[in-house]
């Protein structure tokens, strides 16, 4: 399977720090896509963006920005300003062929825990 | 308010009953998913199913099983046969044009004894 890495198991900061997030991924593949989702304490995991191989721009969300280099391989997510509600595990993932069928889905990385300290 | 329901929220069995976690969701999409996550290991993916009546195994299904006679339903049944069943379970569905952007529910945390 091609795997998707995320080196930092937990990451601490104070408030108001810029913090990233390191997602490497493994492909073989020409097209692929690549998300980013958080998973508040509450345990539901909400979809926070897509990327497709085609695009290299590096995309902007309010205090969030996520940088694409397919040179390296990385899909890295920064947070500016970081504030105590951005507290969640973070997990990147890229679009897979499941073994079982064959059938389009995801592939996770073991997840961030990201801690912002007030 | 389109979603996808899981419950209970929190579930305790004693070791050697089966168990069946519930997995509801109205939007409509036609593939399922039932991942587990266990601390520190992210998301493993025990069953999907792509359409009614059908699905398939996905990298960890030893000890669970699945069925898929509505749409709108996926439940997962825990077996005395999982060597480790105590985790939390996620239920996701996609859309059939769209497959790899899942949609999450709130999960279900089993804790067997």
């Amino acid at each position: 399977a091609q795997k998707v890495t995320q080196a930092q198991t937990e990451i601490s900061v104070v408030e108001k720090e810029d913090v990233t997030l390191d997602c490497v991924y493994e492909t073989r593949d020409t097209t692929y896509y690549l998300f980013w989702y958080k998973q508040p304490p509450s345990g539901e995991l909400v979809f926070l963006i897509r990327r497709n191989s085609f695009d290299e721009q590096n995309e902007i969300s309010g205090r969030y920005s996520w940088n694409f280099q397919k040179s390296t391989s990385s899909f890295n997510f920064t947070i500016t300003a970081s504030q105590v509600v951005d507290s969640a595990v973070y997990f990147c993932a890229r679009r897979t062929k499941y073994s079982g069928g064959g059938a389009d889905g995801l592939t996770f990385g073991k997840g961030t825990h990201l801690i912002i300290q007030p | 308010d389109g979603g996808i329901t899981q419950s209970p929220k929190y579930l305790f069995r004693k070791e050697g009953q089966n168990v069946t976690l519930s997995c509801e969701q109205n939007l409509n999409h036609d593939a399922m998913y039932w991942y587990r996550q266990d601390p520190g290991q992210g998301l493993r993916l025990i069953y999907y199913s792509q359409i009614v009546n059908d699905f398939q195994k996905g990298d960890i299904a030893e000890g669970y099983s699945v069925s898929r006679e509505k749409k709108e339903s996926f439940p997962l049944t825990v077996t005395s046969a999982q060597k480790n069943p105590t985790a939390f379970y996620l239920c996701a569905s996609s859309p059939r044009d769209r497959v790899y952007e899942q949609y999450f529910g709130p999960g279900t945390r089993l804790t067997v004894t």
